[in-house]
């Protein structure tokens, strides 16, 4: 078993539309949580970080963890053909070494 | 604000072959961290470095190796490349143990 489980899409959805991606891990030591965009061929775009459980907001992205259930989410609101890319989850016990989903490719449709 | 940069952007190697990456973190961070990302995958950790010494390792092998610099930028290395070690090879940097920001990567493809 993975250590962080993501859903793999692909995932397509139409212009305006909420986005939902999750992620779930089993490593209960975990308590720093990101969320980044990668578009083709290029770096890791960070986008949340969030420490411990609960909800955070910024613009038209709300990241959820909830640490009983081992379980985060990312919902993007209003959803853009610009918000095409891959988008991964990570998580890290100490703030050194990150772990990653394997990441959940979104098509937005204009 | 230059953000972190990454060098070369792309290059091939045969087997056998030794390679060096370069990575110059954001400007007032002084953490540096290697990954691979290969094809499909989400990156894996290969090792951190702060004050100019290795804080905590991946489980990669002894191959790759790693150094940080008084000005911070850091130098991955990796000796004897197998057809495995081909991936996108990303730095982030980071300062007192907060978000870690990524560079744009290297790919390397080993023929």
């Amino acid at each position: 078993q993975k250590e962080v489980e993501q859903d793999p899409g692909p995932l397509s959805v139409p212009e305006g539309a909420i986005v939902s991606l999750n992620c779930t891990y089993s490593n209960s030591a975990f308590q720093y949580f990101m969320w980044y965009r990668q578009y083709s061929r290029k770096g890791p775009e960070l986008l949340m970080y969030t420490y411990s459980s609960g909800n955070k907001e910024d613009g038209r992205f709300t990241a959820q963890v909830d640490k009983s259930s081992k379980y985060i989410s990312l919902f993007i609101r209003d959803s853009q053909p610009s918000d095409s890319a891959t988008y991964l989850c990570a998580m890290s016990v100490d703030d050194y070494k990150l772990s990653f989903g394997a990441g959940t490719t979104v098509t937005v449709r204009a | 604000d230059a953000g972190v940069t990454q060098s070369p952007t792309h290059l091939i190697k045969t087997r056998g072959q030794q390679v060096t990456l370069r990575c110059s973190p954001k400007s007032g961070h002084d953490t540096v961290s290697w990954y691979q990302q290969a094809l499909g995958q989400g990156p894996q950790f290969i090792f951190q470095y702060y004050e100019e010494e290795e804080r905590q390792r991946g489980n990669f092998p002894d191959r790759f190796s790693g150094h940080q610099f008084p000005n911070y930028s850091s130098e991955l290395n990796v000796n004897a490349l197998l057809l495995g070690d081909s991936a996108l090879y990303l730095c982030a940097s980071s300062f007192n143990l907060h978000e870690q920001y990524f560079g744009p990567g290297t790919r390397l493809t080993v023929t």
